[in-house]
């Protein structure tokens, strides 16, 4: 498809198990961001890529959360350690280059990660 | 104190009614303003965007920015039961996609 896709779609893991969500983005978007969206709330921004540098990883809520873009292209968004409190739909979105903003940034339809 | 405060809502309104949303923001070097629709499990996909201060309209859509009272908002004409999901504002002081969003505002259109 010509969308961001994003898997799994769902994944349900025990506590202290090592996750690892990936996002493929709309072919050519150079710039590559995830948030994280917990129930009743709106996302919240984790790392951005813009190409395979991670540009701000800000973010990341410590150390146990890691994500990597080797070729400019697919991410991956590594969680070890899993706790309950990371329970919750994890967004990958692309934008076509950080030069000219329009605002829009392309979601895919996320991975909902529930631990338990 | 959460920089961008939104109203979860649910907000129904009769199909046909005006539809008004608003946010409210404390962080004054924000000036890249932005309403998402989310429908139910899927992603957030941009309605309006609006750099700095005024009305912006596209359809059926208006979105106006208050920079000097920090107020943002966004109203939908004419509203269809295909129109029910949820809003999120969003803003930026970033020409990239650094975003703060709103809780986001559930909205139901009904016939």
């Amino acid at each position: 498809g010509a969308g961001v896709s994003q898997t799994p779609s769902n994944k349900v893991t025990e506590k202290g198990k090592y996750v690892e969500l990936r996002c493929d983005p709309i072919s050519g978007h150079t710039a590559l961001y995830w948030y994280r969206q917990s129930l009743g709330q709106g996302p919240e921004f984790l790392i951005y890529f813009q190409g395979t540098g991670a540009a701000d990883d800000s973010g990341l809520p410590n150390d146990r959360f890691f994500a990597v873009r080797p070729e400019g292209s697919v991410s991956t968004l590594k969680i070890q350690r899993t706790e309950r409190g990371d329970s919750a739909v994890y967004l990958c979105a692309s934008s076509p280059s950080g030069r000219t903003y329009t605002g829009e940034l392309f979601f895919g339809e996320g991975s909902r990660l529930t631990v338990l | 104190q959460k920089e961008v405060e939104q109203d979860p809502g649910p907000l129904s309104v009769p199909e046909g009614a005006i539809v008004s949303l608003n946010c409210t923001y404390s962080n004054s070097a924000f000036q890249y303003f932005m309403w998402y629709r989310q429908y139910s499990r899927k992603g957030p996909e941009l309605l309006m965007y609006t750099y700095s201060s005024g009305n912006k309209e596209d359809g059926r859509f208006t979105a106006q920015v208050d920079k000097s009272s920090k107020y943002i908002s966004l109203f939908i004409r004419d509203s269809q039961p295909s129109d029910s999901a949820t809003y999120l504002c969003a803003m930026s002081p970033y020409s990239w996609g650094k975003l703060q969003f709103g809780a986001g505002t559930q909205v139901v259109v009904t016939p």
